[in-house]
């Protein structure tokens, strides 16, 4: 059955860039059905898409985040990553890796998901 | 960005009892909806897809309906368990989720 996990630090600081990996367990990041994406969850702003990426490296991104947004894949690895530039407070939020069903699909994985808390 | 909009914020129901929650899109998303169900310190747990299908494991007391604008999950007889919190989200545009509504014990 097919898993993942966020990893990642817990704090970082306003202006930086808040960095996160998700491990894939159960089966294999390249298979040509899947795409991966990452969401996150705040009391603010509530759940948020993020993005998704294709094995293939194929990736889309939310139009409100997409200047800062970072989706990669790395299937030696089996495993994708979250990268966001120039942090601030408002990203602060509790961040899931996911498997959507396609491109812009429901989600039918879920990770735990990790807290993020951008302070000084 | 197609907003979505749940009513009630909170429901207040009793074990055994039917659960009716509505979510509506700003413009139409035809059947491109979700439901998931939320439980304190987890992860969202997708419940019906395509406005009306059941995710793999979700029992038969959970069911959808609606088109374009309108959509309802109902919960045919409440479990201890059903008290969480219910999000939809429309796919037919970039994803985009409601603010929720928590089904509480009456």
């Amino acid at each position: 059955q097919l898993q993942l996990q966020e990893s990642g630090p817990g704090l970082v600081k306003p202006s930086e860039t808040l960095s996160l990996t998700c491990t894939v367990s159960g089966g294999s990041i390249s298979s040509s059905t899947y795409y991966w994406g990452w969401i996150r969850q705040s009391p603010g702003k509530g759940l948020e898409w993020i993005g998704s990426i294709y094995y293939s490296g194929t990736t889309y991104y939310n139009p409100s985040l997409k200047s800062r947004v970072t989706i990669s894949v790395d299937t030696s690895k089996n495993q994708f990553s979250l990268k966001l530039s120039s942090v601030t407070a408002a990203d602060t939020a509790v961040y899931y890796c996911a498997r959507p069903r396609d491109v812009l699909g429901p989600t039918l994985i879920w990770g735990p998901g990790t807290l993020v808390t951008v302070s000084s | 960005e197609i907003v979505m909009t749940q009513f009630p914020a909170t429901l207040s129901v009793s074990p055994g009892e039917r659960a009716t929650l509505s979510c509506r899109a700003s413009q139409s998303v035809t059947s491109n909806l979700a439901w998931y169900q939320q439980k304190p310190g987890q992860a969202p747990r997708l419940l019906i897809y395509d406005a009306s299908t059941r995710a793999t494991g979700i029992p038969a007391r959970f069911s959808g309906s609606g088109s374009g604008t309108e959509f309802t999950l109902t919960i045919s007889s409440l479990q201890s368990e059903d008290f969480a919190l219910y999000y939809c989200q429309q796919y037919n545009n970039w994803p985009t989720f409601g603010q929720g509504t928590k089904v509480e014990i009456k």
